[in-house]
């Protein structure tokens, strides 16, 4: 079974600063999906990026960038200029492609320093 | 946009009752889900339906049952509560394109209590 493990339980940064945030994951996969979702204070978690294993340019929207490292099974989150409402739960997830259903980190909970 | 909604966001229910947690989509997803959320575990699946009356066990589904009469609607049930189901229970739903990728879609979250 695959397995993602978050090794920063918290993190904070300055406002206006840049962040990265870990993920690593486990697989005998080649083709597979990964995912950076955001859970706001008492709000719904929405995504904020997405990477197919297939493709290897790093995903990017906007301030949110990754660097993925299929070798070494490693899918961080970089947030560059961060601003207050950046401040949320991060999960990290995995999907096997065709599976319809996603494999959850632990969480880094972020906070922005104003 | 799309909503999930989750009926209740905050529940107290006594050790051994039977507890419903309903959640309805209105995007036509075929999939739905229903995951247990706690601090430093991360969300765990506790089980999915891709149709219909169709559900698939998830990591953790002891416990648990759960019911999908109408496409839109996705029932998790507790048998008889413990205090080991405290917790934030999340509802999501996605759209089936068969390949996978496809963006999952929250609900607010429901704040369980046992005592």
């Amino acid at each position: 079974a695959q397995t993602v493990t978050q090794s920063q339980p918290e993190m904070s940064v300055q406002e206006a600063e840049t962040v990265t945030l870990s993920c690593t994951y486990d697989t005998s996969e080649s083709d597979y999906y990964l995912f950076w979702y955001k859970q706001p204070p008492s709000r719904q978690m929405i995504l904020v990026i997405r990477q197919e294993a297939y493709k290897q340019q790093n995903a990017t929207e906007n301030r949110f960038s990754v660097n993925f490292q299929k070798a070494a099974k490693s899918f961080s989150l970089k947030i560059s200029d961060s601003q207050l409402g950046d401040a949320a739960m991060y999960f990290c997830a995995y999907e096997s492609q065709g599976a319809q259903k996603l494999v959850f980190g632990q969480g880094t909970r972020l906070t922005i320093n104003p | 946009d799309v909503k999930v909604t989750q009926s209740s966001r905050y529940l107290v229910k006594r050790t051994g009752e039977k507890v419903f947690l309903e959640c309805v989509q209105d995007m036509d997803h075929e999939n739905m889900f229903w995951y247990r959320q706690d601090p430093g575990l991360g969300l765990r699946l506790i089980y999915f339906s891709y149709d219909v009356k169709m559900k698939e066990k998830g990591d953790i589904p002891e416990g648990y049952s759960v019911s999908r009469e109408k496409k839109e609607r996705f029932s998790l049930i507790l048998e008889s509560a413990s205090t080991n189901q405290t917790s934030m229970y999340l509802c999501a739903s996605s759209s089936y394109r068969g390949f996978g990728g496809d963006t999952i879609y929250f609900g607010e979250g429901s704040w369980l209590t046992v005592v």
